[in-house]
């Protein structure tokens, strides 16, 4: 069955510092793969996708996601993290681009330290 | 664009009782919506799909009788859980898309508590 993994379940990091949240994702068709994060009782906010292209796609507050086909990866970054940014993070995929078909993964809780 | 509401943000009811969740989208028109329920500390698990006009296709072990699923229009699908009990009480939250387009649009959720 396919499937996607965030290997961490909670990440702390110190204010200011890098971030990077790890998402592998089983192999399949072509995936379109999302970021989505969300606050305590909150929606779902989506960070940015990829469908197709360059694989370093640029998404909104300052993070970034690089998809590596070889390794099914799609690990989000931030390169200063802001005490504003804890929250829960998703990484989704969808295979074969017919809606329906979005997995999510576990999700990544960030929290950071002042 | 491409906003999608949830009504109501938060329900408490008592056991036994039904309650209903409207999904909408409000500035297109969402052919299909699916709703989700995360439990606390969960992931989304996506319970059911409909398309407007048809029937609602439902995940495995999700129990059509007493998630009742009506996407009637364009703009509004309706979740109504029936005869809730505690174990019902989750955060459900939809989403809708349209042809052609792979991404789903998210409503902020409902949370609903069952006494």
């Amino acid at each position: 069955a396919q499937s996607v993994t965030q290997p961490d379940i909670h990440i702390t990091v110190s204010e200011g510092a890098s971030l990077e949240l790890r998402c592998n994702y089983s192999y399949g068709a072509t995936p379109y793969l999302f970021w989505y994060v969300q606050s305590p009782g909150q929606g779902l906010q989506l960070l940015l996708k990829y469908f197709s292209g360059d694989t370093l796609v640029q998404g909104i507050k300052g993070f970034e996601a690089e998809f590596k086909r070889s390794q099914s990866s799609f690990n989000l970054r931030k390169p200063s993290v802001h005490w504003s940014d804890a929250a829960e993070y998703f990484c989704a995929v969808d295979w074969g681009g017919s809606q329906g078909n979005l997995i999510f993964g576990k999700g990544t809780k960030l929290s950071v330290k002042p | 664009g491409a906003v999608v509401s949830q009504h109501p943000s938060r329900v408490i009811c008592k056991s036994g009782t039904s309650v209903k969740i409207e999904c909408r989208s409000l500035d297109f028109q969402a052919t299909t919506m699916f709703w989700y329920r995360q439990f606390p500390k969960q992931s989304l698990m996506l319970m059911a799909t409909s398309n407007e006009g048809s029937k609602a296709t439902y995940e495995q072990g999700v129990e059509k009788d007493k998630f009742l699923i009506n996407h009637a229009s364009l703009t509004l699908s309706t979740l109504t859980v029936t005869s809730a009990h505690p174990e019902d009480s989750s955060f459900y939250i939809c989403s809708a898309g349209y042809p052609g387009f792979v991404e789903q649009f998210f409503g902020p959720g409902t949370r609903l508590t069952v006494l």
